[in-house]
């Protein structure tokens, strides 16, 4: 295991429907991340937070909203998702910002 | 309308033999490269990382080759294994404070 922990491992969702996705690490890392994987699209940076801070927002539509409560969890909320928000949503830690990521296994994500 | 996936490159080596994974950069300020692995259903797991002081380095029947003048990285496997299938990521990062660039991977195919 990495250390990086996120659930639900799968999620349906209707385009109505709030959900949120949740990552906790155990490595005592300063910093997170959401990145999204699509079959379409290699892996793309979403989020970045760094003692708690939010240090990237790569143009994410505002119908994703994350949260970093503390330096261990990290969330990512979701409310009127399109069917082309259907991904693999992934969350790291690192011990600094920009330094060697660990991944957790994704939340595979289907929006009908 | 037809949905059309992301084309990985594929490299198809028969158990027991060698593998070498390309990936060219594009960034000569980058000064730090690391390659993942993604089988799967998982998320990107860390394999070794190489800092651009260096032109070599070892792991576990991996290594890692990285040429500057070329803005060229390589991942060689020893001994391939079927465990070895999986989806090989070269990630760079360009300056202290940027983000881990992901390139669009590689599928390793193992042939028992």
């Amino acid at each position: 295991e990495t250390g990086v922990t996120q659930t639900p491992r799968h999620l349906v969702m209707g385009m109505t429907n709030k959900k949120s996705l949740k990552c906790e690490q155990h490595l005592g890392h300063n910093a997170m991340y959401w990145y999204k994987q699509s079959a379409k699209k290699p892996l793309e940076l979403m989020f970045v937070y760094s003692l708690e801070e939010r240090v990237e927002n790569n143009s994410v539509p505002s119908r994703f909203s994350p949260e970093c409560p503390n330096s261990s969890h990290l969330f990512l909320h979701l409310h009127t998702l399109q069917p082309e928000d259907s991904a693999l949503y992934l969350c790291a830690s690192s011990q600094g910002h920009n330094e060697k990521l660990f991944f957790g296994s994704g939340t595979q994500l289907s929006v009908l | 309308g037809e949905s059309v996936g992301l084309h990985l490159p594929t490299l198809s080596v028969q158990e027991g033999d060698n593998s070498i994974i390309n990936c060219a950069y594009s960034n000569s300020a980058s000064d730090y490269f690391i390659w993942y692995k993604q089988e799967s259903g998982k998320g990107p797991q860390f394999i070794i990382d190489i800092r651009s002081n260096m032109d070599k380095r070892q792991g576990q029947r991996v290594t890692v080759l990285l040429n500057k003048t070329v803005k060229h990285l390589s991942l060689q496997i020893a001994a391939t294994q079927p465990g070895d299938s999986a989806v090989y990521f070269c990630a760079e990062i360009s300056a202290r404070n940027t983000p881990l660039v992901f390139g669009k991977g590689t599928r390793l195919s193992v042939i028992a």
